[in-house]
């Protein structure tokens, strides 16, 4: 079955440090999201990409990148941890026009 | 740009009653697609009900329904005959029909009686 995966579950860092969430999908969507959930906040988009080499800039985006070199992976850098980053990252894909996204089983991150 | 507003962070209900969430959104598009999501204490995101713009007709699935007002820009959902497995957080979601972003809400987390 197809499935979209993260890796890893949980982490815990220190600030300043660089890290990187990883996101597989083998739905063969072109679409990929990633998000942050945050108590209060609901799921905001940090970056999103329709495609291989393409990526864009969600709502949240300061301080984390991303970079699209095949279809299957969109992982999330964290140029530099900072303890406002501590949060739940999700990845999603979904196809263009209007389908239901599907997500990871979510990152916990936690910058100390 | 686009907004979702859920304007209550808690409800419950008590078993084998009925419950409704709200929901409010903002876009200028006119094809855009509307969605709750559910999310349990394991943290996956599950979808729960999804409703095209262009159909006026209310989606439904099982004891899951919506009351889509276009114009208002509203869209709650309505859950029938609650279960203690309806315990969770909802979220909803606004999608762009042209960039297939999907916008969230706060959530509203559901607590089920017994």
């Amino acid at each position: 079955d197809a499935e979209i995966t993260q890796s890893p579950r949980h982490k815990i860092t220190e600030t300043g440090r660089q890290v990187t969430l990883a996101c597989h999908q083998t739905w063969n969507h072109n679409n990929m999201f990633w998000y942050r959930q945050d108590l209060g906040h609901g799921l905001r988009l940090i970056h999103y990409s329709y495609g291989v080499q393409d990526t864009n800039k969600g709502e949240v985006s300061d301080g984390y990148s991303v970079s699209r070199s095949n279809t299957e992976d969109l992982p999330l850098t964290l140029e530099s941890a900072a303890s406002s980053q501590t949060s739940v990252y999700f990845c999603a894909s979904s196809e263009l026009r209007g389908a239901e996204a599907f997500f990871g089983q979510g990152t916990r991150l936690t910058v100390v | 740009a686009q907004t979702v507003t859920q304007s209550q962070p808690e409800m419950s209900v008590q078993e084998a009653e009925t419950v409704t969430l709200s929901c409010t959104y903002d876009t200028s598009e006119s094809d855009y697609y509307l969605f709750w999501y559910k999310q349990p204490p394991s943290r996956q995101m599950i979808l729960v009900i999804r409703q095209e713009a262009y159909k006026q007709q209310n989606a439904t699935e099982n004891r899951f329904s919506v009351n889509f007002q276009k114009a208002a820009k509203s869209f709650s959902l309505k859950i029938s005959d609650s279960q203690l497995g309806d315990a969770a957080m909802y979220f909803c979601a606004l999608g762009s029909s042209n960039t297939g972003k999907l916008i969230f809400g706060q959530g509203t987390t559901l607590q089920v009686k017994p």
